[in-house]
């Protein structure tokens, strides 16, 4: 089992759907990431978390540290969020863990 | 803009080869992951540094890989001999970590092609 679990692996929605991504862990963490990579692209960082609820724009995360549990949510979908999200536990000591990443595409 | 710098963006070498993939992490940041990418795996952290000490090199292959940072300024991952199952996108990124936590800012990468 891996220590960081997406879901789903896939999604395909509709521009102006809400969607929400999920990941679980089983680590202890200090901080858990959520980063976006577009096809071909690089890699960007949208939120840390460790704790609570955060929002920068049409995203908003949220981590439920008891649950080992986080959710990126994209209100007002649009075809340009489509990319890759993925999940990351920095673990004590630094190290980080990977998802698996979560394919989105946004049809219009 | 600060950001974090790597070179060369695109390598294609034959196997046996050495590779060395140079990192130019921000400024002031504190810690330096090293990390691979490949369709099959997704991103795999292959080591990293704080205050340039290496903390955790386990996810590299010990006999082919080696990860220093001989300054602040630079960090280096080097693959000698190179492999075709080297091919990967290889990322860097720095952050300022503070108690676990810190945001984490990654570079273009580097896409390796090994023949």
């Amino acid at each position: 089992k891996n220590e960081v679990e997406q879901s789903p692996q896939n999604l395909t929605a509709q521009e102006g759907e809400f969607i929400t991504i999920n990941c679980s862990y089983s680590v202890g963490i200090s901080a858990l990431h959520w980063l976006q990579q577009h096809p071909g692209g690089g890699i960007v960082s949208l939120f840390m978390l460790s704790s609570g609820k955060k929002k920068h724009g049409r995203l908003i995360a949220t981590i439920n540290i008891q649950e080992k549990h986080s959710s990126l949510h994209i209100t007002a979908s649009h075809p340009r969020d489509s990319a890759v999200y993925i999940c990351a536990a920095m673990e004590y000591g630094n190290k980080l863990v990977f998802g698996a990443g979560t394919i989105l595409r946004v049809k219009s | 803009d600060a950001r974090v710098t790597q070179t060369p963006r695109h390598k294609v070498t034959e196997m046996g080869q050495e590779v060395t993939m140079r990192c130019q992490p921000i400024l002031g940041h504190n810690t330096v992951f090293w990390y691979r990418q490949t369709m099959m795996q997704g991103l795999e952290l292959l080591a990293y540094f704080r205050n340039r000490a290496p903390l955790d090199d386990s996810g590299m292959p010990k006999d082919r890989f080696s990860a220093e940072m001989p300054d602040a300024t630079l960090a280096t991952l080097k693959i000698q001999p190179s492999e075709p199952r080297d091919s990967a996108v290889y990322f860097c990124a720095s952050g300022l970590v503070i108690r676990g936590t810190g945001e984490l800012f990654f570079g273009e990468g580097s896409r390796l092609t090994v023949l």
